[in-house]
């Protein structure tokens, strides 16, 4: 199976600052990799589908790009509503594998 | 809005079974397919099942194959997860999630999640 690994595990940031979040597959993905946010207590949702495409209703300060076995997640401008932890996810091969998720904590 | 509704808190003994239901609304039940996730408590997410809405056709993950069956009732726009021979390392919540876009493997939107506890 594809594993998937993010980094780093936790991301100690403030308000205001850029976010690049970091997820590494152990073989190729191509482009079919997504990203999910998810906030205690709460399911996640999903953020970026396909690498970079944002999904509906999701603020232009998340981007996600990479393609093959690299990829990263930016949050352009943390707002206090986005500290939360983070996973990616690739569709590229059965059985779906999610990576084990970076939080992102206020600093 | 799509939306996936779950059943509620269950909890097993070990070695007994659990099914799981996820009304699904908001969309054409067919056209997507549902995958099962689950939580362990304070861990990360595991992909478990999925199911076809429209052929019936499934994939398993390898650590709960043999255990697990998931179907669907397209009357009723609702899919099922049931999991046999329950061990503590069970316990966690399980989430349905639409299949996004159709024929496609992303999750959006997901269900509330259902608690299953193992314990005896």
């Amino acid at each position: 199976e594809i594993v998937l690994t993010q980094s780093p595990a936790t991301l100690s940031l403030s308000p205001g600052e850029r976010a690049t979040l970091s997820c590494r597959a152990s073989q190729s993905v191509n482009s079919y990799l997504a990203w999910y946010q998810q906030k205690p207590g709460q399911a996640p949702r999903l953020l970026i589908y396909d690498a970079s495409n944002r999904a509906t209703g999701i603020p232009t300060r998340f981007s996600g790009s990479g393609s093959g076995t690299d990829f990263t997640l930016t949050i352009s401008s943390l707002e206090p509503e986005d500290f939360a932890v983070y996973y990616c996810q690739q569709r590229n091969t059965w059985p779906l594998t999610f990576g084990g998720g970076t939080m992102v904590e206020i600093k | 809005q799509v939306q996936l509704v779950q059943s509620g808190l269950e909890v097993k003994k070990p070695g007994a079974s659990v099914k799981v239901s996820c009304k699904a609304s908001g969309y054409s039940f067919t056209n997507h397919g549902i995958s099962w996730v689950r939580q362990a408590p304070g861990q990360g997410l595991e992909w478990v099942a999925w199911i076809s809405a429209y052929s019936g056709n499934t994939n398993y993950a390898q650590s709960v194959q043999g255990r697990v069956t998931v179907t669907t009732d397209t009357s009723t726009s609702t899919a099922y997860m049931e999991l046999r021979s329950l061990r503590s390392d069970d316990t966690a919540v399980y989430y349905c999630a639409r299949c996004v876009p159709s024929g496609v493997n992303y999750f959006d939107p997901w269900g509330q999640g259902t608690l299953v506890i193992v314990s005896s």
